[in-house]
């Protein structure tokens, strides 16, 4: 049984240009989470999704950051024109269960490098 | 404003000696604490869980206790090995005021070292 996977590990974008992160939950779990790591920072909440529906988008930022997870296919978190301060590690989780119940199974994240 | 400390210093312990982490929590009432571990490069990965009513939770090696009335959980384990060397993180569930489920929020964990 696969865990979460993330893709790609590593990503170097150029300031202004887009960030798309990519998430596969494990098998039967229908709740996403991203989560972002500066360094030296703790894990930050960024956003909550079912399939096809933003449940709680509260740590995300207003604008240039978008998440989805269609009905088919992985979760994306998507950066436009990114900066340098968006460097970091973006790390997914998935619950078969929605939050406030149960724990959450990481992926290995993807790192994100703005040059 | 809701805070989660962890000791932010890296904690060295010889092998075999009880290594013991904290987590203090300001302003919350969380239904659960859980702990993490996170190794470098890598997700963290779940360890326990302790719910509001429970003292104690013991899992192999590892012990966790949640004292809900200092809102501090100790994370404790024995006969320490080197291969326990990792960063270890709390988190809370934080509800918003509607009811509804939000994220986990993490401590920025605390980085144990295990010298032989």
């Amino acid at each position: 049984n696969a865990g979460v996977m993330q893709n790609p590990r590593h990503l170097v974008r150029r300031r202004g240009q887009e960030a798309r992160l990519r998430c596969s939950p494990m098998k039967g779990h229908s709740h996403v989470y991203w989560y972002r790591q500066l360094p030296e920072e703790g894990l930050k909440f960024m956003v909550y999704l079912q399939k096809e529906n933003i449940i709680d988008e509260s740590g995300m930022p207003k604008e240039r950051f978008s998440a989805e997870f269609p009905k088919e296919g992985p979760s994306i978190l998507r950066i436009q024109q990114v900066v340098r301060g968006d460097s970091a590690a973006y790390f997914c989780a998935s619950s078969p269960r929605g939050q406030g119940i149960g724990t959450q199974y990481f992926g290995p994240g993807t790192r994100l490098l703005v040059l | 404003s809701q805070k989660i400390e962890q000791n932010s210093e890296a904690l060295n312990i010889q092998e075999g000696k009880t290594a013991t982490l904290t987590c203090n929590y300001t302003n919350y009432s969380p239904a659960y604490l859980q702990w993490y571990r996170q190794d470098p490069g890598r997700g963290p990965v779940f360890l326990l869980l302790i719910r509001e009513n429970e003292k104690e939770k013991r899992k192999e090696r590892l012990k966790v206790t949640f004292d809900t009335t200092l809102k501090q959980s100790l994370f404790h384990i024995t006969a320490s090995q080197p291969a326990d060397s990792a960063t270890y993180l709390c988190a809370l569930d934080i509800e918003d005021s509607g009811g509804g489920a939000d994220g986990l929020t993490f401590g920025k964990g605390t980085h144990l070292i295990i010298q032989p």
